[in-house]
Order: structure tokens, then sequence, then C-alpha cells
């Protein structure tokens, strides 16, 4: 079946390190997909990577995928406050119309 | 204006109303989605058009009925909504519905059925 697992709760001090994973279960997914979503906002899409890459670099935002676990996290270096948000985990399996996506991990920075 | 837009961004209706949500995209797409996203519920999928034809309507109940008139407009029609319709209604369009193409989404509209 599709389904997508995240922590809910992530706290970090700023300045931290943050890391958010996110496990899925369709091995057929080409593109897995970090999205944020600050309060009272839609989702805005921070990162993407293709099932065939294993890391990503994009300025703060590292992702890792491995496959072999079905596992993806999100680092993000030096964490701001501005960076308290929900991050969305989602994969798009095999040829679909769909995302699926996780429930979300609630990031919390504090000073 | 650029991106996904949604009108209205907050709206308060009651069982008996019938309203309609809104999306237009700018980016020139061909496939639009509207997604519910309720509280510690991961976000659920309700109907995707792909170049203005329904290609998945995912078991919503018929009191939701999208239109979609053209590649850029998107509507979601509300009639007899229940309590437990209250979420936050997403719109989100691609280049194309295959799945390979990346879902930019809108700000959403907050729904409260009392």
């Amino acid at each position: 079946g599709e389904d997508v697992e995240q922590s809910l709760f992530l706290s970090v001090r700023e300045g931290d390190s943050s890391v958010i994973n996110c496990t899925y279960t369709d091995s057929s997914s080409t593109y897995l997909y970090w999205y944020k979503q600050e309060p009272g906002a839609g989702l805005q899409l921070l990162t993407y990577i293709f099932s065939n890459m294993d890391m990503k670099q994009d300025q703060r935002l590292t992702v890792l995928l491995n496959k072999k676990d079905k596992h993806l996290s999100l680092r993000i270096a030096d964490t701001q406050t501005g960076d308290s948000a929900i991050y969305f985990c989602a994969e798009s399996p095999g040829n679909t119309d769909k995302l699926i996506f996780g429930t979300g991990t609630r990031l919390q920075v504090f000073p | 204006e650029t991106g996904v837009t949604q009108t209205p961004r907050h709206l308060v209706m009651g069982m008996t109303n019938k309203k309609s949500l809104k999306c237009e995209q700018h980016l020139g797409h061909n496939a639009m989605y509207w997604y519910k996203q309720s509280a510690k519920k991961p976000l659920e999928l309700m109907f995707v058009y792909n170049f203005k034809e329904q290609t998945e309507n995912n078991s919503v109940p018929s009191r939701f009925s999208p239109e979609c008139p053209n590649s850029s407009h998107l509507f979601l029609h509300l009639h007899t909504l229940q309590p437990e319709d209250s979420a936050l209604y997403l719109c989100a369009s691609s280049q194309t519905s295959g799945g390979a193409d990346t879902q930019y989404f809108g700000p959403g509209t907050r729904l409260t059925v009392l």
C-alpha cells in the first residue's frame, strides 16, 4: 500500500542543524518531495530528489535518500526561527497523478 | 500575479449554504488538483484534472462538485456540507498529471462549516 510516515514534532535551538525523517512504502516512486507549510499559508515546494540520486544539496538544505530502506531525510543547516513550520514529505508513486503526503513534522526553533 | 492563487482565503458557511472555492494558476500548467488538509491527517487528494478533463475522483462525496472550465481555472462547488468537512482546501497545479511533474500549491482556503 501507499503510506508515508513522519514524526510529528521536532524542536531545535537556533543555529543547530535540524534533521527531519520520512519513510515511504512505494518503491516505484520516481520523485520524492519536501514541502514547507508556514502558519496560515499553503504548501511551498522546498526541494525534491529523483529516485536514482542518493543526495541533493541546495544551500542550507540537504536531502538524503536511502532507496533500499525507503528512507528520506531533510537536513537544514544553521536552523533559523524563520524555519519554524510544518514540513511534509511526499512521494509520487509510479506514473500516477498522485502525491502521497505524510502527516507533516512540526519544526519549532527556539532562541 | 504569479503562481497559484485561491479565493476566498477563509470561508464560514452553514450546512444548508452553497458556496464555491476558486483556484487560478498563472504557470501555464495543464493539470490542476484539489486536496483536503484536515488536522493531524495526511493531505488527501480529492480531484485531478488534466487538460480540463477529470482524471481522478478519490471517492469524494457528491456534496463536493469540481469544475474546470479551462486549464487555468478550477472551482470546487460546495453544498449541504457537514461540520467534518471543515478543513484547509488546497489547490495545486503541474505541467501535466503524469506524476513526474512537480506540483505547485496555492495558499489554501480555510473552510469552517457550522
